[in-house]
């Protein structure tokens, strides 16, 4: 079975700068996808991006970057310029690409906080 | 991405009551997923919904305690029997769509058992 490990509960960030999340994933599999998901308060989960296992490139959306290290199964997001927007629990997830409407492994999650 | 809504948003129910909770989507979807979040912690899948199916649940979860209905590919409802302080949580629902299979969440409810 698949596991997503989260291993920063909180971090923080002064607004404007930079703030790097890990997360790392065990699997057996070759062909899979990566997602980054930010909850708010308002507990939406809000898809902030998404990376093809089989993609070398790293995605990218806007503010928001990965580093995808697939040998060493390593996704960690960077989030460049912050804001108070950002502030919210951040969930890592992986999905099989072997398996039709396979479920979402989720991490813990790390709470961000942004400083004015 | 679709649009989905959950009804009711929150709710507070009494121990030993049941709750049904709604999920909407705005187009046809093959899968749609039940999701619970206990306070303070990450999201657990419940079941996989198809249409024309029976729901498969996961390991801990059973029909008898959250019946789940998938009658047309826009709406379902998830069930919490019988209830108990423990399931006090917030429950998700979503749909697979657009690129590679993403997943996209409804706003959730939140349920507090006394």
């Amino acid at each position: 079975a698949q596991t997503v490990t989260q291993s920063q509960p909180e971090m923080s960030v002064q607004e404007a700068e930079t703030v790097t999340l890990s997360c790392t994933y065990d699997t057996s599999e070759s062909d899979y996808y990566l997602f980054w998901y930010k909850q708010p308060p308002s507990r939406q989960m809000i898809l902030v991006i998404r990376q093809e296992a089989y993609k070398q490139q790293n995605a990218t959306e806007n503010r928001f970057s990965v580093n995808f290290q697939k040998a060493a199964k390593s996704f960690s997001l960077k989030i460049s310029d912050s804001q108070l927007g950002d502030a919210a629990m951040y969930f890592c997830a992986y999905r099989s690409q072997e398996t039709s409407g396979s479920r979402l492994t989720f991490g813990e999650g790390t709470q961000l906080t942004v400083n004015p | 991405s679709a649009v989905i809504s959950q009804k009711p948003s929150r709710d507070i129910c009494q121990r030993g009551t049941s709750l049904t909770i709604q999920c909407q989507v705005d187009s046809q979807v093959t899968m749609m997923f039940w999701y619970r979040q206990q306070p303070g912690q990450s999201l657990t899948l419940i079941a996989t919904a198809n249409q024309g199916s029976e729901a498969t649940y996961e390991s801990g979860f059973v029909i008898d305690k959250f019946p789940i209905s998938r009658p047309n590919l826009t709406f379902s409802t998830l069930t919490v029997s019988n209830m108990s302080p423990e399931d006090s949580s917030i429950y998700l629902c979503s749909v697979e769509g657009g690129q590679g299979d993403t997943q996209y969440f409804g706003p959730g409810t939140r349920l507090t058992v006394l």
